[in-house]
């Protein structure tokens, strides 16, 4: 089965400042995608950033980044210029394609993210 | 608003009881997750259907079970609710394989 580990319990990151949030995986597979899910205190679940293991290309999107490095099983996200609003917990997530994709989300156990004003 | 209804927003029942959640998925969107959100387990997922048909289980009881309807709108049915049933249950969707999930604002179930 495949483990996803988030070292990093809690963050803490001055307003306009970058922050690194941590994650590995653990997985015999080849073909599979990773996530990052942001969670604010209203509970809702985000969609961030989204990594195709096939691609050597590190995906990002606008002030997100990530550092997947397929070898090390490591899927860093890299939040530049942070904001209040990047506030929340932040998930890493893995899917398995083994199954044509047919699988949920294993997620890790979350990173509490403190943005100081 | 990712366009993923779930309804009730809350729920509080009392142990023994069933109850039912309801998840309209986006739009065009052919697959439906459900997930279980607890403190003690974190997020875990439960379910999978796809156009009608269970594609993948997870860490899903023998109490709970679900179903996608033919207007692709998917309910999860918990019965002999237990105190550790208490969690915020997710649903989500996606168009097909391989893309990405987006989540529905949640039901909080309560068991009291």
């Amino acid at each position: 089965a495949q483990t996803v580990t988030q070292s990093q319990p809690e963050m803490s990151v001055q307003e306009a400042e970058t922050v690194t949030l941590s994650c590995t995986y653990d997985t015999s597979e080849s073909d599979y995608y990773l996530f990052w899910y942001k969670q604010p205190p209203s509970r809702q679940m985000i969609l961030v950033i989204r990594q195709e293991a096939y691609k050597q290309q590190n995906a990002t999107e606008n002030r997100f980044s990530v550092n997947f490095q397929k070898a090390a099983k490591s899927f860093s996200l890299k939040i530049s210029d942070s904001q209040l609003g990047d506030a929340a917990m932040y998930f890493c997530a893995y899917r398995s394609d083994s199954g044509g994709g047919a699988d949920g989300l294993t997620f890790g156990k979350g990173t509490h993210l403190i943005i100081q004003p | 608003d990712s366009g993923v209804t779930q309804t009730p927003k809350h729920l509080i029942t009392a142990t023994g009881q069933r109850v039912t959640l309801r998840c309209s998925p986006r739009s065009g969107d052919l697959s439906v997750y459900w997930y279980q959100q607890s403190l003690d387990q974190g997020l875990q997922f439960l379910i999978q259907y796809y156009n009608g048909e269970e594609r993948a289980k997870g860490n899903i009881l023998e109490r709970f079970s679900a179903q996608q309807f033919p207007d692709l709108h998917s309910e999860l049915n918990l019965s002999s609710l237990e105190l550790g049933d208490s969690a915020l249950y997710f649903c989500a969707s996606s168009p097909a394989y391989r893309r990405p999930e987006f989540f529905g604002p949640g039901t909080r179930l309560t068991v009291l």
